[in-house]
């Protein structure tokens, strides 16, 4: 089966920790993307890569890091630096064939910090 | 400031008639639209998507209608089902959406028997 998969589907932090939240996609797609959602809201773009050792800011970026050294593998990791990383944390991939892109999106993990 | 604002939070509308979703955009560069669908605890899926040289495209019961010059879009649903109750987020993107999504706070659709 083809598909994203983010694990853990909840993640339970303290105060202070960093904390990786893993996204995996065996679609072959070359870009993928970090986004969150809170309550109410909207989902908002944290980071976003469109090819290995690559990898630009979205519009949250700040308190957060990602590396992208495989293809199918795009990690972010939450900082003690991040202000409210409370939220629900979806990953997404698209192909860059063409010339628009959908982008599909993992069940997301679910990280709560106290 | 908000690039994308779904101004109904939510929207209730009975079994078999037609759902109508409206998104307005601001920014004058977006050129790529889409529509998700999500439900609580799990990740958004994709509908339906239009470039801004269309003005109407249609999925089955989904159609979605793209108006530049108010700056606005639509998402039909016909006939509308209960398994259509689920939040909707509309999206935009410059040049297809490469480097990324902007997405409106989306809309709690619910279909009632």
């Amino acid at each position: 089966d083809g598909g994203i998969t983010q694990s853990p589907k909840y993640l339970f932090r303290k105060e202070g920790q960093n904390v990786t939240l893993s996204c995996e996609q065996n679609l072959n797609h070359d870009a993928m993307y970090w986004y969150r959602q809170d309550p109410g809201q909207g989902l908002r773009l944290i980071y976003y890569s469109q090819i290995v050792n690559d990898f630009q800011k979205g519009d949250i970026a700040e308190g957060y890091s990602v590396s992208r050294e495989k293809k199918e593998s795009f990690p972010l990791t939450v900082t003690s630096a991040q202000k409210n990383p409370t939220a629900f944390y979806l990953c997404a991939s698209s192909t860059l064939d063409g010339r628009s892109y959908e982008q599909y999106f993992g069940p997301g993990t679910r990280l709560t910090v106290t | 400031d908000q690039q994308v604002k779904q101004n109904s939070p939510s929207l209730s509308v009975q079994e078999g008639r037609i759902s109508i979703l409206n998104c307005d955009y601001t920014n004058s560069m977006f050129d790529y639209f889409l529509w998700y669908k999500k439900y609580p605890a799990e990740g958004p899926t994709f509908l339906i998507s239009i470039s801004s040289i269309k003005d109407k495209n249609e999925d089955g019961r989904f159609t979605v209608f793209l108006n530049k010059s108010a700056k606005h879009l639509s998402l039909h649903i016909v006939p509308s089902q209960p398994g259509d109750s689920a939040v909707y987020f509309c999206a935009a993107s410059v040049g297809g959406g490469a480097d990324g999504l902007t997405f409106g706070k989306g809309t709690h659709l619910i279909i009632q028997p």
